[in-house]
């Protein structure tokens, strides 16, 4: 059971957008920001998306994420064959004093 | 370039010790609180612990604490985490991530390749 929520799987077409959510509480999302990790099949994870919203340099700009209270997003735009991974959303919890993460989403490009 | 490069992976026996290592490089080794996370077999990330090689000050998640051990060497800079007794329940993925931003508020923003470390009879 992961402290925040995230949807198991979603799944679209090449080239249109796809959203996936992360639901929280006011201990971590609530009160610190949101970031988002990629893993590709097979791989370590990597940094997608930094306090809410920033891209690391490198990132496609098809990434962009946001946060309103105790949830956030994490939008992909342009889906490509190469956006099927893991997506785990992460939050500082000021009640553990560390990091807590979803439980992961799998992205299917249909 | 930052780097951070970990031992391999490792088959033990339930009860032996282990000791698994992070060579930091690219940057400031000691300016950096640097932590592991574990991944189970088709499972997510969980968030094990940190140290800041600094000074050694090191924290654990409560689910980890008094389990595993985590540590440091600033002179190699190289971070570790290490076993006494494994349990076949510690069979999985370790990886090895830099903590960076506000403190309190850290996200990772380089992980190391993985440790996978399987633990059977």
């Amino acid at each position: 059971q992961s402290v925040l929520t995230q949807p198991p799987s979603v799944s679209e077409a090449p080239r249109q957008r796809v959203t996936i959510s992360c639901s929280g509480s006011s201990s971590n999302i609530g009160n610190n920001a949101v970031n988002w990790y990629q893993q590709l099949p097979g791989k370590a994870p990597k940094l997608l998306i930094y306090y809410d919203d920033l891209l690391p340099s490198g990132v496609s700009d098809r990434f962009s994420g946001s946060k309103s209270g105790t949830s956030a997003s994490l939008a992909i735009s342009g889906l490509q064959s190469e956006d099927e991974a893991d997506y785990y959303c992460a939050a500082w919890d000021d009640r553990l004093n560390g990091p807590v993460f979803g439980g992961g989403t799998k992205l299917t490009v249909l | 370039e930052v780097q951070l490069v970990q031992s391999g992976a490792e088959v033990k026996k339930p009860g032996e010790s282990l000791k698994i290592s992070c060579k930091g490089s690219g940057y400031s080794f000691t300016s950096y609180w640097i932590g592991w996370v574990r991944q189970m077999p088709g499972k997510g990330l969980e968030w094990m612990g940190i140290i800041y090689p600094g000074d050694s000050d090191t924290r654990y998640s409560p689910s980890f604490q008094g389990q595993v051990t985590i540590s440091a060497d600033k002179s190699i800079s190289t971070a570790y985490l290490q076993w006494s007794s494994l349990k076949a329940s510690d069979t999985a993925m370790y990886y090895c991530v830099r903590h960076s931003g506000r403190s309190g508020d850290y996200y990772f923003d380089y992980w190391g390749q993985g440790t996978l470390v399987t633990v059977s009879s």
